[in-house]
């Protein structure tokens, strides 16, 4: 069973085009996260969400929209696509307060705008 | 401010040997977590080691250990007899329990050659 999962794990789409990426989580976590990760590896938290509620909004432009409807899952919705937002984008989760504190990944999702 | 540092971009060694990766890092918290994380070309992100900071003892998992010096806010990783599998990007990371945010290092790339 997989614990992140992300779909799609693959996503091509034109310039200007409206996309979104799923996230689900089966490990009972409270907290889910988004990542992009550019083409020089460099990983950039973009949002954070704690039982449903931001946490975490990093200077990203407001295309970017995270949606959390429950706990177990964090989609992020992407308007009008820019070249630049070619990437790769990962998920997350973890435990708050957990002694154990470890942060989970999903497999990713390879953006390319064209 | 939290901040994870990783000074060396790439790194190779042979296989069968010994690579020390380094870490520092900058935070107020008087407790919290640092992570190794290990990505390979599959680009999954992979949970390598963990140390708490208030446990003096170096965490070890099989070939990996730590190397955690508090005071000095560094924690590198030694990966003993290197295994073609090991060719990864490996990532120090940083989270304090009183936030949910992970910080990451801007990773080293490790290659290892048969």
């Amino acid at each position: 069973d997989t614990a992140v999962s992300q779909t799609p794990k693959y996503l091509v789409t034109q310039m200007g085009n409206d996309k979104s990426i799923k996230c689900e989580q089966n490990l009972g976590h409270d907290t889910m996260y988004w990542y992009k990760q550019d083409s020089k590896k460099f990983l950039k938290i973009m949002f954070s969400y704690n039982n449903k509620e931001l946490i975490i909004n990093e200077t990203v432009p407001n295309r970017f929209s995270p949606k959390s409807p429950d706990k177990a899952h964090l989609n992020l919705h992407i308007n009008s696509l820019e070249l630049g937002d070619s990437a790769v984008y990962f998920c997350a989760s973890s435990l708050s307060g957990s002694s154990r504190n470890i942060q989970y990944f999903g497999a990713g999702t390879r953006l390319s705008v064209l | 401010a939290q901040t994870v540092t990783q000074s060396q971009p790439e790194m190779s060694v042979q296989e069968a040997e010994t690579v020390t990766l380094s870490c520092t890092y900058d935070t107020s918290e008087s407790n919290y977590y640092l992570f190794w994380y290990k990505q390979p070309p599959s680009r999954q992100m992979i949970l390598v080691i963990r140390q708490e900071a208030y446990k003096q003892q170096n965490a070890t998992e099989n070939r990996f250990s730590v190397n955690f010096q508090k005071a000095a806010k560094s924690f590198s990783l030694k990966i003993s007899d290197s295994q073609l599998g090991d060719t990864a990007m490996y990532f120090c990371a940083l989270n304090s329990p009183t936030g949910n945010q992970f910080y990451f290092g801007t990773g080293t790339s490790l290659t290892v050659i048969p």
